[in-house]
C-alpha cells in the first residue's frame, strides 16, 4: 500500500502562489497520483491527477519528476476562496480502493 | 450534474441504537464508498461495493456493515451503535476502475453525515 506524506499545514497570502508536496516513496509502476480538494462542511473533490512530468487543468498544476517519489501541486495565485485541506492520493492496495492521509490545510490570507 | 445526497446531514442517536446512513447517487456509477472523518486521521474507509449486493471491506468494517439492494442507493447500518462512532460520514461513488491499470475514475462525494452517538 502506497503511503503518502505531506506537510500538516501551511498558510499563504491571496495572489501568490502556492507548492504543496507530497511524497510517496513505495508508489507502484502502475500508481496514478490525484490530489483532492475539501472545504469545511463538504465532500473531497476531485482536482487532478497525474502519472508522469506535468498536468495542467484550470484549477492547478501537477509536477511529477522522474522517479515519481514526490509530486506537487501548484495552485497559481492563491485567493481566500483556496482555503482547505489537500490531500494527495496514490492508489494503492484493490483497484478500488484510495486511501487518503490527513492532507494539507492550507489558510489563505489577505 | 452529478449528484451524491445523503439521508442527513445531521444525527443524533442513542448508545445500542440501530442507524441507518443512506447514500443515493443519480450517475449511474457501479461503484460506492463509505468514509468516517475524524480530526487528526483524515478520511478512512469502512466499505465499498463494487456492483449491487457486491461489497468489500475497507480500512475500518468493524461495528458496520452495508447493503446494496439497488446500484443508486449504499446504505451504512450501525447495528448498535457506540460513542466511538461519532463522526463525520461521507458517501463517494465513482465508475469503475479502467481495467487498463493506467488510471481510474474520480470519486464524487456527498455534503456528508455528522452523527452524534450519545
Amino acid at each position: 500500500l502506497a503511503k503518502t506524506t505531506q506537510p500538516i499545514s501551511m498558510d499563504s497570502y491571496e495572489g501568490q502562489e502556492v507548492n504543496i508536496t507530497c511524497s510517496h516513496n513505495n508508489i507502484a509502476t502502475n500508481d496514478y497520483i490525484t490530489w483532492y480538494q475539501q472545504f469545511p462542511s463538504q465532500g473531497p473533490r476531485f482536482i487532478i491527477q497525474g502519472y508522469k512530468t506535468k498536468v495542467t487543468n484550470e484549477v492547478a498544476s501537477l509536477f511529477i519528476p522522474a522517479d515519481r517519489k514526490s509530486s506537487t501541486l501548484s495552485l497559481p495565485r492563491v485567493s481566500l476562496s483556496d482555503t482547505a485541506v489537500y490531500y494527495c492520493l496514490v492508489r494503492g492496495g484493490t483497484a478500488s480502493k484510495l486511501t487518503f492521509g490527513t492532507g494539507t490545510r492550507l489558510q489563505v490570507t489577505l | 450534474d452529478v449528484k451524491v445526497t445523503q439521508s442527513s446531514r445531521y444525527l443524533v442517536k442513542r448508545t445500542g441504537e440501530k442507524v441507518f446512513l443512506e447514500c443515493v447517487q443519480d450517475m449511474d456509477h457501479e461503484n460506492m464508498f463509505w468514509y468516517r472523518q475524524d480530526p487528526g486521521l483524515g478520511l478512512r474507509l469502512i466499505y465499498f461495493s463494487y456492483d449491487v449486493k457486491m461489497k468489500e471491506k475497507g480500512d475500518i468494517p468493524e461495528g458496520y456493515s452495508v447493503s446494496r439492494e439497488k446500484k443508486e442507493r449504499f446504505s451504512l447500518i450501525l447495528e448498535s451503535a457506540s460513542t466511538n462512532q461519532t463522526s463525520m460520514y461521507l458517501c463517494a461513488s465513482s465508475l469503475p476502475l479502467r481495467t487498463s491499470g493506467w488510471t481510474y475514475n474520480e470519486q464524487f462525494f456527498g455534503p456528508g453525515t455528522r452523527l452524534t452517538v450519545l
